[in-house]
């Protein structure tokens, strides 16, 4: 079956603009998950969705927010762009009550932010 | 909180020679424990994950890592490194739909 595919895999943007990234997860998964990866800060929790519900939020300021669709696709947007945001944001889908959270990754998005 | 420790940052081997790479988690209950390594310019793909039993446990790839609750340690080992597992492998812990990743180890294989 598909694995998760993010879109696009590449993007520039400039500083306070707002950028949307997608995903849409391994069918039958219901939770989605995204991160962030930058060198500085490696992998950091951004948001959890599960049925269209944000189950658990990370550490982030109020630019970064997100949504999941009743197909279970998500997506997460981020306004007023600063150079900091630039990162590897991955998405991640997991199986319905696994309980133990085995993520299966996209290949991420790349967001340069100039 | 759940927390990840990985000791090392980068690790050179030889090809053909044996590789640990130590995780140190903590956690206040029995943990779900992951490896998953990266290569350059791709998302995170799993190797292995504890839940419960027997604390050997087996990966894809020839890896294998060993939970040691009372050094609450997870870590991962091959017993022969070959060119291609030259890569970022990352440690997490996870529960509650909540996964915290250790910051990785990069790996060289020298030829």
């Amino acid at each position: 079956k598909a694995g998760v595919t993010q879109t696009p895999r590449y993007l520039i943007k400039t500083r306070g603009q707002q950028v949307t990234l997608s995903c849409s997860p391994i069918s039958g998964h219901r939770s989605v998950s995204w991160y962030q990866q930058t060198p500085g800060q490696g992998l950091q929790f951004l948001f959890e969705y599960f049925s269209e519900t944000q189950r658990n939020k990370g550490n982030f300021p109020g630019r970064f927010s997100g949504r999941q669709f009743s197909n279970s696709r998500s997506e997460m947007n981020v306004s007023t762009l600063e150079l900091g945001d630039s990162a590897l944001y991955l998405c991640a889908s997991s199986a319905p009550f696994s309980g133990a959270n085995v993520l299966t990754f996209g290949a991420g998005s790349r967001l340069t932010v100039l | 909180a759940q927390s990840v420790t990985q000791p090392d940052i980068h690790i050179t081997v030889s090809e053909g020679a044996s590789l640990e790479l130590r995780c140190n988690y903590s956690y206040g209950a029995t943990p779900y424990l992951f490896w998953y390594v990266q290569s350059p310019g791709q998302g995170l793909q799993l190797l292995l994950k504890y839940f419960s039993g027997d604390t050997l446990v087996q990966g894809i790839k020839g890896f294998e890592a060993e939970f040691k609750r009372s050094q609450s340690s997870f870590n991962l080992r091959k017993p022969s490194v070959h060119w291609s597992d030259a890569a970022e492998y990352f440690c997490a812990v996870g529960a509650d739909n909540d996964m915290r990743f250790g910051a990785g180890t990069r790996l060289t294989v020298k030829p």
